[in-house]
């Protein structure tokens, strides 16, 4: 079954670093997202990307996060300063279609950002 | 967006029905509502959707009633692998996608 992967599985770095955070969506997948969960909280949408640009981003995506689709395979999630409160699991999702009843979302299994 | 509310928390045992029920009282008419699992430490997985009366899939039966103000997902018999929480999200397009607390279910032996 395809799946969605994620590389690290686990990254600590330093208050103030930058971070990326890589994935690979399903290869016929079009949309592409990022969620983040804090460590027993909700899990919270970033930001939707379609055909190389962003479709939707929420508040929690300031200007210190970006995405991009460098190739035809990885979709990233910079985070160029980090801070304390960055620490979460960020999980990576992608679907076909944009629509709820015709694109299921798909998840990775997550990386989880420690920040000291 | 519509809001849901669900319930913080159920358990059950091994073997029973369990119902979880989420309001979402402000649905709009192109909404459609899913169900998503999620196991600790991992990403959410879809479980079931449906739009309005019944859909019923290998794992579990989501019932809407007619006013959509509400929906509950139905998982029969269910094993201690069922312990998560669970999400119930209402949107139209998957840029709407967004979670509430969601329940979490314990099943004990």
């Amino acid at each position: 079954e395809p799946e969605v992967t994620q590389t690290p599985s686990h990254q600590v770095t330093q208050m103030g670093q930058e971070v990326i955070l890589r994935c690979v969506p399903i290869s016929n997948h079009l949309y592409f997202y990022w969620y983040r969960q804090i460590l027993g909280q909700k899990v919270e949408f970033l930001v939707s990307f379609y055909n190389n640009e962003i479709s939707e981003k929420s508040e929690i995506f300031d200007d210190q996060f970006s995405v991009e689709r460098p190739d035809g395979s990885n979709f990233t999630l910079k985070i160029r300063s980090t801070k304390l409160e960055d620490s979460a699991m960020y999980f990576c999702a992608s679907s076909e279609t944009r629509d709820v009843y015709t694109g299921e979302l798909f998840f990775g299994e997550g990386s989880r950002l420690t920040v000291l | 967006l519509a809001k849901t509310t669900q319930p913080i928390s159920m358990d059950s045992y091994e073997g029973q029905e369990v119902n979880i029920t989420c309001s979402h009282n402000n649905i709009a008419t192109n909404d459609y509502i899913t169900w998503y699992q999620q196991f600790p430490s991992q990403g959410p997985r879809f479980i079931i959707q449906g739009y309005k009366t019944k859909v019923t899939n290998e794992v579990a039966s989501l019932f809407i009633p007619a006013d959509r103000k509400s929906s509950t997902l139905s998982l029969p018999r269910v094993s201690l692998s069922d312990t998560a929480v669970y999400y119930c999200l209402v949107a139209y397009n998957n840029n709407d996608m967004r979670f509430g607390a969601g329940t979490r279910l314990t099943v004990k032996p």
